[in-house]
């Protein structure tokens, strides 16, 4: 089946240095979405990008269909960036997602 | 602003209960979801529709039932709560790209 593998499972960051995020799959991807998620919170999307490089502020996700993966660049990380980061894609056209397991961040002033 | 919100937010089972957690959206999307989210096994998906009337099964979807009986509802059903099912629900609406819930912190002793 499906598989996504996330990593790194953890991050610990000094404010200001910059944070890679990725997301492998084993298969062809029809979606890709980015999520941020605080302790205790719900899940509120960073990016939808099936494919292609998007950016938002200090915020960049990659996807190389070919590659198979899809990347989170963090440019100068801020404390309130903490909180884990989940990916999920979609494959099989059957609208099932599937969700890797997450990277935490934890960003010290 | 897609919205979707659930109820409760809390609850407390007693094992042997049974538990109905509801969820609403309002973005008109014909998908919708229910995850469970613990520790070590991140999100994961217990059931899903396509549309009023359908429900289908997720990669977990023992000891837990769905209904949708309009666009905007989706349940999840626990007809026998055990304490194994103690867990934080999202539901979530959208096709490619979702749209999260608050979540219901489930506890059930």
């Amino acid at each position: 089946g499906q598989q996504v593998q996330q990593s790194p499972t953890s991050l610990v960051l000094q404010e200001g240095e910059n944070a890679e995020l990725q997301c492998n799959f084993s298969t062809s991807l029809n979606s890709m979405q980015w999520f941020y998620q605080r302790p205790g919170g719900s899940l509120v999307s960073v990016f939808y990008n099936p494919s292609g490089t998007k950016q938002s502020g200090r915020l960049t996700s990659t996807t190389v269909i070919k590659e198979r993966r899809s990347s989170l660049h963090i440019s100068s990380s801020q404390i309130t960036d903490s909180g884990t980061y989940l990916c999920a894609m979609e494959t099989g056209g059957n609208y099932k997602p599937t969700f890797g397991k997450g990277t935490s961040l934890v960003v010290h002033p | 602003e897609a919205a979707v919100t659930q109820s409760p937010r809390n609850k407390v089972a007693v094992t042997g209960g049974k538990v109905t957690l509801s969820c609403n959206q309002t973005n008109n999307h014909n998908n919708m979801y229910w995850y469970r989210q613990d520790t070590g096994h991140g999100l994961r998906l217990i059931h899903y529709s396509y549309g009023a009337g359908s429900t289908e099964k997720g990669d977990i979807p023992d000891g837990y039932k769905a209904s949708r009986p309009s666009q905007e509802n989706f349940s999840l059903i626990l007809e026998l709560a055990t304490p194994s099912q103690t867990s934080v629900y999202f539901c979530a609406s959208g096709v490619y790209e979702q749209y999260f819930g608050p979540g219901t912190r489930l506890t059930v002793l």
